[in-house]
């Protein structure tokens, strides 16, 4: 079994639609992340959420947002989505959140394209 | 806020030990060092982590020094599949004490036959 599984995969999609990304992780963890890693491979941290709660949002336009039914599901809802949208979205998950020795657990990646 | 400071890409030959050395001047009393590995089309991977002295696990070794302002992570014996970008990480505390784990720009590590 896949610890933290987000769908899809690959998404192309044109300019201005909406989409979304769904986020599962099966290990217990209280937090998860999504992350975003650009054409340059840098891995930025978008938003966190722990039991259900944001706790970090970083500098990310409103068009972006997520959305947690329960702490084992993170899912990422795109608006009116833009051509520098297109990079790998990744999701990710750890125990706490707060400890010192934190431990983050990725999923495989969501390859966003926005023609 | 620690931040890294890493060499962006290194070469060896299979078969060689790897050592990839990060910088962390201004790491904090309560900051733990973590590597993560990433292969190209997955998510970044954890390897290893530590505090002070030496780690090792079944993947590699990670050896820090007394004044916690370098690592060094150790790849014993690389083989072609040990080709990945290798990131080096240390704590940074976001508001109300949750981590933000922040990634660097990484050692992109490839393995020559």
């Amino acid at each position: 079994d896949t610890a933290v599984s987000q769908t899809p995969k690959y998404l192309v999609t044109q300019m201005g639609n909406d989409k979304s990304i769904k986020c599962e992780q099966n290990l217990g963890h209280d937090t998860m992340y999504w992350y975003k890693q650009d054409s340059k491979k840098f891995l930025k941290i978008m938003f966190s959420y722990n039991n259900k709660e944001l706790i970090i949002n970083e500098t990310v336009p409103n068009r972006f947002s997520p959305k947690s039914p329960d702490k084992a599901h993170l899912n990422l809802h795109i608006n009116s989505l833009e051509l520098g949208d297109s990079a790998v979205y990744f999701c990710a998950s750890s125990q706490e959140g707060g400890a010192d020795n934190e431990k983050l657990f990725f999923g495989s990646g969501t390859q966003l394209s926005v023609l | 806020l620690a931040k890294t400071t890493q060499p962006i890409s290194m070469d060896s030959y299979e078969g060689q030990e790897v050592n990839i050395t990060c910088s962390h001047n201004n790491i904090a009393t309560n900051d733990y060092i973590t590597w993560y590995q990433q292969f190209p089309s997955q998510g970044p991977r954890f390897i290893i982590q530590g505090y002070k002295t030496k780690v090792t696990n079944e993947v590699a070794s990670l050896f820090i020094p007394a004044d916690r302002k370098s690592s060094t992570l150790s790849l014993p014996r690389v083989s072609l599949s040990d080709t990945a970008v290798y990131y080096c990480l240390v704590g940074d505390v976001y508001s109300g004490g949750y981590q933000k784990v922040t990634f660097g720009t990484g050692t992109k590590l490839q393995v020559i036959p």
